[in-house]
């Protein structure tokens, strides 16, 4: 089983709407989660990032981790086209030495 | 913040030749990192660059194929050997500073 999953898409929704964007993890000890975005012929860049469970509010983006059920989540209101890129979940492993494992990564178009 | 300048940014090779990519950090920097990106896959880690020692390798990666040279605290080189087709992908410089940031990476093509 691989240590972050997501649904790699794609992802089309018209501009306004609510997007989210999941991940499951395997390993219940993890605890610090980060979404990065990356758009389109450049790097991923850090988005948010969250520490154990619960919601963490940036803007437009809310970053959700249910920890009982391994499941990250990102939830983007009033979704814009500027948003279109792809989106990674990364998690922190920890012991030992700390290493960024991420997901596939979601790629999300909103049109306009 | 740190900002990464990456080169090149993409490149055709022949099959067996081999490509050294850059990596320059507008500032000093402890943790560097090189990753892979193959369409369809995961972000994966190919080694860690340390400043005056040799680089840590993740498994399934190895020195013979994935050199890597950090004569310093703000420069790195990655250099993919002996490329196959299989090696087509962007390679990306990535660095620890009060977060972790990304090169914009280096667009592999093998023929």
């Amino acid at each position: 089983q691989k240590e972050v999953e997501q649904d790699p898409g794609p992802l089309s929704v018209p501009e306004g709407a609510i997007v989210s964007l999941n991940c499951t993890y395997s390993n219940s000890a993890f605890q610090y989660f980060m979404w990065y975005r990356q758009y389109s012929r450049k790097g991923p860049e850090l988005l948010m990032y969250t520490y154990s469970s619960g919601n963490k509010e940036d803007g437009r983006f809310t970053a959700q981790v249910d920890k009982s059920s391994k499941y990250i989540s990102l939830f983007i209101r009033d979704s814009q086209p500027s948003d279109s890129a792809t989106y990674l979940c990364a998690i922190l492993t920890q012991g030992g030495s700390e290493k960024l494992v991420f997901g596939k990564g979601t790629k999300l178009t909103v049109n306009p | 913040s740190a900002v990464i300048s990456q080169k090149p940014s993409r490149d055709i090779c022949q099959r067996g030749t081999s490509l050294t990519i850059q990596c320059q950090v507008d500032s000093q920097v402890t943790m560097m990192f090189w990753y892979r990106q193959q369409p369809g896959q995961s972000l994966t880690l190919i080694a860690t660059a340390n400043q005056g020692s040799e680089a840590t390798y993740e498994s399934g990666f190895v020195i013979d194929k994935f050199p890597i040279s950090r004569p310093n605290l703000t420069f790195s080189t990655l250099t993919v050997s002996n490329m196959s087709p299989e090696d087509s992908s962007i390679y990306l410089c990535s660095v620890e500073s009060d977060r972790r940031y990304f090169g914009d990476g280096t667009r592999l093509s093998i023929l």
